[in-house]
């Protein structure tokens, strides 16, 4: 099937750093979302890319589509301690009617 | 969260008991999406319904569960005779269309079997 494998799995920084974590997958995703979780809380959408090589801002956030369609990349830039949560990427399985979800990458911000 | 309302929040059934989970979409969104989480997992879809229909409910077990969004009142999510294996967290999204448009989640219920 089609997964969606996330990494790191976990990101110890200090706050002021920048932060990078990536998405891949081994099919064509035709859109790649990018959500962040709260503890006890649902996941936000953080930003949706819709084309190959798309650049999205949001902020300190940015996020790119990769041109081969099978990866997506989120940056943080000036990490601040609420930054802290879990970070999903996630995409439309191959039917269209389901959407993928990556396991996560737990960020941790040191003040 | 976005305007999607879950309720309860948690739920403590034991063993062999029903589970009644509800979802209202945000204000004018009519396709609703249940996910499940387990801990330290991401979310895996379970079914897509759009008002009075099921949609996909591919990723819904065959036995026990059932989902259903009528035409009046919220969706339902329905697991009969649960089991420990049934604990997770349980989410619900909506959009205003379908899978092209962003997807609001309620903050979960949080189910818990004895």
């Amino acid at each position: 099937g089609q997964q969606l494998n996330q990494s790191p799995q976990s990101m110890f920084i200090q706050e002021g750093e920048d932060v990078s974590m990536n998405c891949t997958s081994s099919s064509i995703f035709n859109t790649w979302l990018w959500y962040k979780q709260d503890p006890g809380e649902g996941p936000v959408l953080l930003i949706a890319l819709y084309k190959a090589g798309e650049l999205t801002s949001n902020g300190r956030l940015t996020a790119q589509f990769g041109i081969t369609r099978k990866d997506s990349f989120l940056n943080i830039s000036a990490s601040i301690p609420s930054d802290v949560g879990i970070y999903f990427c996630a995409g439309p399985g191959s039917n269209n009617n389901d959407m993928r979800f990556g396991a996560g990458t737990r960020l941790t911000v040191k003040p | 969260n976005a305007g999607v309302m879950q309720n309860p929040r948690h739920l403590v059934r034991r063993r062999g008991q029903e589970a009644r989970l509800r979802c209202s979409p945000m204000k004018g969104h009519s396709h609703v999406y249940w996910y499940r989480q387990l801990p330290e997992e991401g979310l895996k879809f379970m079914v897509y319904l759009q008002k009075e229909n099921i949609i996909d409910e591919s990723g819904m077990p065959k036995e026990r569960f059932s989902a259903e969004f009528p035409k009046e009142g919220p969706s339902i999510l329905r697991i009969q005779q649960v089991v420990r294996g049934d604990s997770a967290a349980y989410f619900c999204a909506s959009s205003l269309q379908g899978w092209h448009q962003p997807q609001h989640f309620g903050d979960g219920t949080r189910l818990s079997i004895l």
